[in-house]
């Protein structure tokens, strides 16, 4: 059973550069939510997709953007990089229907900016 | 003020310990609460689901009170792979989850 996978690992951006993260969902689930986790943070909520829209949305600039496609797959484009962009970005998959909104994390792409 | 509030302690405890983790949020239209456990630069692990009722897995216990909006996960006879930090979550408006910063267990022989 194929879990939350995410590409790259980790990405070395230059300020106002433009990034592109990817995630693939656990098997069998349906929605996809992005994580943003600074250093001795707890993960903020980005953004959450679902049947290729956007569902809800934390409190991040729109610079912050997302995509899902057919296959459930998900990417989260940042432009206009900042210094405070650098973090680790955490994908998480869950199923819409099922009643325990569980969600399970892919291992994280770790984007550091200088 | 935070929508989760953790002591971010550390707690530093012996193997064999017994360690009791609290946890407060401030919407009380959540409807979902979970503990996860992080280790150092991995990503979160769903540890357990909480119910109102109370429940149980193994040596964690995890209570919710939903009156004082406040969580607990206790854990028995403490193992050095326990040391990690633990991150309490609540589900807000749908299924966001929304973190707090975590506690820091470490577990010393």
């Amino acid at each position: 059973d194929a879990g939350v996978t995410q590409s790259p690992t980790h990405l070395i951006k230059t300020r106002g550069q433009q990034v592109t993260l990817r995630c693939s969902p656990k098997s069998g689930h349906d929605t996809v939510s992005w994580y943003q986790q600074a250093l001795g943070q707890g993960p903020q909520f980005i953004f959450q997709y679902y049947e290729e829209e956007e569902r809800q949305r934390g409190n991040f600039p729109d610079r912050f953007s997302g995509h899902q496609f057919p296959n459930y797959s998900s990417e989260l484009n940042v432009n206009a990089l900042l210094l405070g962009d650098s973090a680790l970005y955490l994908c998480a998959s869950s199923l819409v229907v099922a009643e325990s909104y569980e969600q399970y994390f892919g291992p994280g792409t770790r984007l550091t900016v200088t | 003020r935070k929508e989760v509030e953790q002591d971010p302690g550390p707690f530093n405890v012996p193997e064999g310990a017994t360690v009791a983790f609290n946890c407060t949020y401030s919407n009380s239209a959540s409807q979902s609460f979970f503990w996860y456990r992080q280790d150092c630069r991995k990503e979160p692990k769903l540890l357990m689901s909480v119910y109102s009722s109370g429940n149980e897995d193994g040596r964690f216990t995890a209570q919710l009170n939903r009156a004082s909006q406040y969580i607990s996960l206790l854990i028995r006879d403490s193992k050095l792979s326990d040391s990690a930090t633990y991150l309490c979550v609540v589900t807000s408006y749908g299924n966001k989850l929304v973190f707090g910063a975590g506690t820091i267990l470490r577990v010393k022989s």
